[in-house]
């Protein structure tokens, strides 16, 4: 069974940084594309960065870009994201998503970890 | 960036009947290379992530029960409930995939009338 796990939220000051992690288990992880996602509570879906499966290749949303940071251990089936200088807006549930082979939609989502920015 | 564009933003349906709801891209998410729509579709329910339920505009995701459809290509595309269950009660999204970032339509809150 295909499964991705975060790990890494808190709570934390305007400024702060914070690393999450993302399991995978069940799949070939080193083949797949992985994402991040965020969702302010009650609101909609933001994508916010995505590491290609040999992780030579990242890309980013404007609103995170310079301060957040993808990356990935393949021998850990893990991956991270680093979040720098954080700012209240950041506040939200992050979820690691899994794309398929072909296409970046999300097939497999985590369950999401909250992480709160406020002083 | 391609913004995604949800109508309506709620609807209330009956059990048993359709349910339908628009997406609109800013700009078409068709590749002619392939003749591919980069379009996705999103269940979430109330504390749960999203589900994908259809994927390249009208593929359905493996398990994903057949009254889910998609349709559209370019920059119009629906998804369609044809016989609304208790069980679908949730928000929806759409997401283009054709180019970073990638977007989300802001939802479709669907609910028992």
């Amino acid at each position: 069974e295909v499964q991705v796990v975060e790990s890494g939220g808190d709570l934390l000051q305007p400024g702060g940084s914070l690393r999450l992690s993302c399991a995978g288990s069940g799949f070939t992880f080193s083949t797949y594309w992985m994402h991040w996602v965020r969702q302010v509570p009650g609101k909609g879906l933001v994508w916010i960065s995505r590491i290609n499966g040999d992780g030579s290749i990242t890309t980013y949303a404007d609103s995170v870009r310079g301060r957040f940071t993808i990356s990935r251990d393949n021998a850990k089936n893990t991956v991270y994201l680093q979040m720098d200088s954080l700012r209240a807006e950041d506040t939200a549930v992050y979820y690691c998503v899994k794309s398929p082979v072909s296409g970046n939609c999300f097939d497999s989502w985590g369950q999401g970890t909250l992480v709160t920015v406020s002083s | 960036d391609i913004v995604m564009t949800q109508s309506p933003d709620s609807l209330a349906v009956s059990l048993g009947e359709r349910a339908t709801i628009n997406c609109k891209s800013s700009q078409s998410v068709l590749k002619s290379s392939n003749s591919r729509n980069y379009l996705a579709w999103y269940q979430q329910k109330s504390g749960q992530p999203p589900k994908l339920l259809i994927y390249w505009a009208s593929n359905r995701e493996s398990g994903v029960p057949d009254r889910f459809s998609g349709s559209g290509s370019g920059t119009d595309f629906t998804l369609t409930i044809s016989s609304l269950q208790t069980e679908d009660v949730a928000v929806y999204y759409c997401q283009q995939y054709y180019s970073t970032p990638l977007t989300f339509g802001g939802g479709t809150k669907v609910e028992i009338k």
